[in-house]
């Protein structure tokens, strides 16, 4: 069956610090995988997203994601992690299997100390 | 500004009574969607609409119905709220086949309470 794992529900660091958040997936084909943010009170911000082609990509706001097929993982990373970084991060494949919907983690939440 | 709008933000209902969520795009957008959000589990698809005129059931359709009313219009209905239904609940819409270029674009939610 199609899933996402976030395996970190909290993560803490300290602002200027570098941000790693954990993504795993289980997808038969070539996965289309995205995170998005979610600031307090508000909806979802597609960050970036992968489907093919080089495996590091770029999104907003200083993001980047590596996809690495031997290990299943999409992982969110961002060298220096400011306070208004500080918000709820979801990791989500697209499935074209049955019908077209997301798959969507259980979010990581993420706190910035200043 | 395009995007996706709903109402109300807030809603408090009494265990028994009904509403409707409203979802409305302006971004001409085939495929519509309702999700709920609750603590540690993530987004949770209700349903989905991939056209006009089309609804299909989520992952978890029970005590919910849904109306796509025209391409722009998607509402959710509750006809007997049960506390279990307390919950943050969020329209998207995208265009189906183009995800993998544009992803969904979310409403800013409806936070709903049912005592």
């Amino acid at each position: 069956a199609q899933s996402v794992t976030q395996p970190d529900i909290h993560i803490t660091v300290s602002e200027g610090a570098s941000l790693e958040l954990r993504c795993n997936y289980s997808y038969g084909a070539t996965p289309y995988l995205f995170w998005y943010v979610q600031s307090p009170g508000q909806g979802l911000q597609l960050l970036l997203k992968y489907f093919s082609g080089d495996t590091l990509v770029q999104g907003i706001k200083g993001f980047e994601a590596e996809f690495k097929r031997s290990q299943s993982s999409f992982n969110l990373r961002k060298p220096s992690v400011h306070w208004s970084d500080a918000a709820e991060y979801f990791c989500a494949v697209w499935t074209t299997s049955g019908t077209y919907k997301y798959i969507f983690g259980t979010g990581t939440r993420l706190k910035v100390l200043a | 500004n395009a995007g996706v709008t709903q109402t109300p933000k807030f809603q408090v209902l009494k265990t028994g009574q009904s509403m409707t969520l409203q979802c409305a795009q302006d971004m001409n957008h085939n495929s519509m969607y309702w999700y709920r959000q609750d603590p540690g589990m993530g987004l949770r698809l209700i349903y989905y609409s991939a056209s006009e005129g089309t609804t299909d059931k989520g992952e978890v359709p029970n005590g919910y119905n849904v109306s796509r009313l025209n391409k722009r219009e998607f509402s959710l209905r509750l006809e007997s709220a049960a506390p279990s239904q307390t919950s943050v609940y969020f329209c998207a819409s995208s265009e189906a086949n183009r995800v993998g270029d544009y992803g969904y674009t979310f409403g800013s939610g409806t936070r709903l309470t049912v005592v």
